[in-house]
């Protein structure tokens, strides 16, 4: 499977836990970029890399939250003391310079 | 700053009717444009997108979007819908230096027999 790929699909954890999400981008793709959808809702942008660099956040992305490129490969995007309000689908995408390909998505559910 | 608009949350239709999702932008500046698909607890999937020359976009499925730059509308259009068609439908707009995507909020095609 050559597309992007995201681990886990789905997230149950309490309150004030700590959680931490994989993607793994196409290949070929130094573009990566981070969403988070909630329900009813269109996705929101809050991060993006190109290769290793963070080059912009969000606002939407608080002190509590977290994203890592190693390497230019996968990232990851950790969430410290979760909240409730943090219960969404964080999608992950790889571009190209004009076509962005999404993951299958991380559910989080903060109980 | 940039936005777009879904101007139907929902949208019933009769298994092969035509059907238009409508969608709005607000950019002061060239965009690209994009329909996505989302199928429940699935990530997105591109419809087709709109980044120069003809007006008229046609992606899969037999859908199809005229970019109109004097309304800013990015309609998406197709002449026969199928019940696995049912999906929501985003439209989204590329900008700034990293080509982030703004989502509308999105549009629920309810396909029925």
């Amino acid at each position: 499977d050559t597309g992007v790929s995201q681990d886990p699909r789905h997230k149950i954890t309490k309150r004030g836990q700590n959680v931490t999400f994989r993607c793994d981008p196409i290949s070929e793709h130094n573009r990566l970029y981070w969403y988070r959808q909630t329900l009813g809702q269109g996705p929101e942008f809050l991060t993006y890399f190109q290769n290793e660099a963070q080059l912009e956040k969000s606002r939407l992305l608080s002190d509590r939250f977290s994203a890592e490129r190693p390497k230019g490969s996968f990232s990851t995007l950790e969430i410290q003391r979760t909240e409730q309000g943090d219960s969404a689908m964080y999608l992950c995408a790889s571009s190209t310079d004009s076509e962005a390909f999404f993951g299958q998505g991380t559910r989080l559910t903060v109980v | 700053a940039q936005s777009v608009t879904q101007l139907d949350s929902q949208v019933p239709v009769f298994e092969e009717a035509p059907v238009e999702l409508r969608c709005n932008y607000s950019s002061s500046v060239s965009v690209y444009l994009f329909w996505y698909v989302q199928y429940p607890n699935q990530g997105l999937q591109l419809l087709l997108k709109y980044l120069s020359g003809s007006t008229l976009v046609k992606g899969i499925n037999g859908f199809e979007a005229e970019f109109n730059k004097s309304q800013t509308s990015f309609h998406l259009r197709k002449p026969s819908v199928h019940i696995s068609d049912t999906a929501e439908y985003f439209c989204a707009v590329s900008v700034g230096r990293w080509n982030k995507l703004v989502f509308g909020a999105g549009t629920i095609l309810r396909v029925k027999s």
